[in-house]
């Protein structure tokens, strides 16, 4: 079964960069029939996507959030990350990992871990 | 994008009983992708349905949905206290993936 976990800072301040990194467990990242994405929840809210990256590279980004995202894949770790700059506290969140079929819907999801943007 | 509705916010229900979940878009999902979620605090997500009316692997099929165009339906027959959760429809037609803003269902 395939397992996926978030880790990274639990908070981060005002301005900075966000950065968390989705593992991978019990399955290859290093498929071209899924991508792999980001998808965060605030407090209170509903689901926001943030964007999907494929073990070659290929990217698509929520037009929203594109200004201040990066993600990547590392195969050799079965790790991919993500990188969002300059955080206000509307960045604040429970951010999600979780795998997709090709650009479609989402297979399988990690439990969600809360990024606190405070000072 | 494709903004999606969700009513009602809440629906409260008794073991035994249906819960009908609705989502609405604002223009036609293309092919009619859209996937439907389960969510519960302090777990990971779980596909329910996706491409409007098929269930994902190891959903019961008391899990149905349906609809096309811009109304679809998740339909859960025979709840029980582990149905207790927040439910999200999200559509995949077009980019941005977008999801609705969720249906919180309680088992009375």
């Amino acid at each position: 079964q395939l397992q996926l976990q978030e880790s990274g800072p639990g908070l981060v301040k005002p301005s900075e960069t966000l950065s968390l990194t989705c593992t991978v467990y019990g399955g290859s990242i290093s498929s071209s029939s899924y991508y792999w994405g980001w998808i965060r929840q605030p407090p209170g809210k509903g689901l926001e996507w943030i964007g999907s990256i494929s073990y070659t590279g290929s990217i698509d980004y929520n037009p929203s959030l594109k200004s201040r995202v990066t993600m990547s894949v590392d195969t050799s770790n079965s790790q991919f990350s993500l990188r969002l700059s300059s955080v206000t506290a509307a960045d604040t969140a429970v951010y999600y990992c979780a795998r997709r079929l090709a650009t479609y819907y989402y297979q399988y999801w990690g439990q969600g871990t809360l990024v606190t943007v405070s000072s | 994008e494709i903004v999606l509705t969700q009513s009602p916010g809440t629906l409260s229900l008794s073991p035994g009983e249906r819960a009908t979940l609705s989502c609405r878009a604002s223009q036609t999902v293309n092919n009619r992708y859209l996937a439907w979620y389960q969510l519960n605090p302090g777990q990971a997500p779980r596909l329910l349905i996706y491409g409007a009316s098929s269930r994902a692997t190891g959903i019961p099929d008391r899990f149905s949905g349906s609809g096309s165009g811009t109304d679809f339906t998740l339909t859960i027959r025979r709840l029980g206290p582990e149905d207790s959760a927040v439910y999200y429809c999200q559509q995949y037609g077009s980019s941005p993936d977008t999801f609705g803003q969720g249906t919180r269902l309680e088992i009375k």
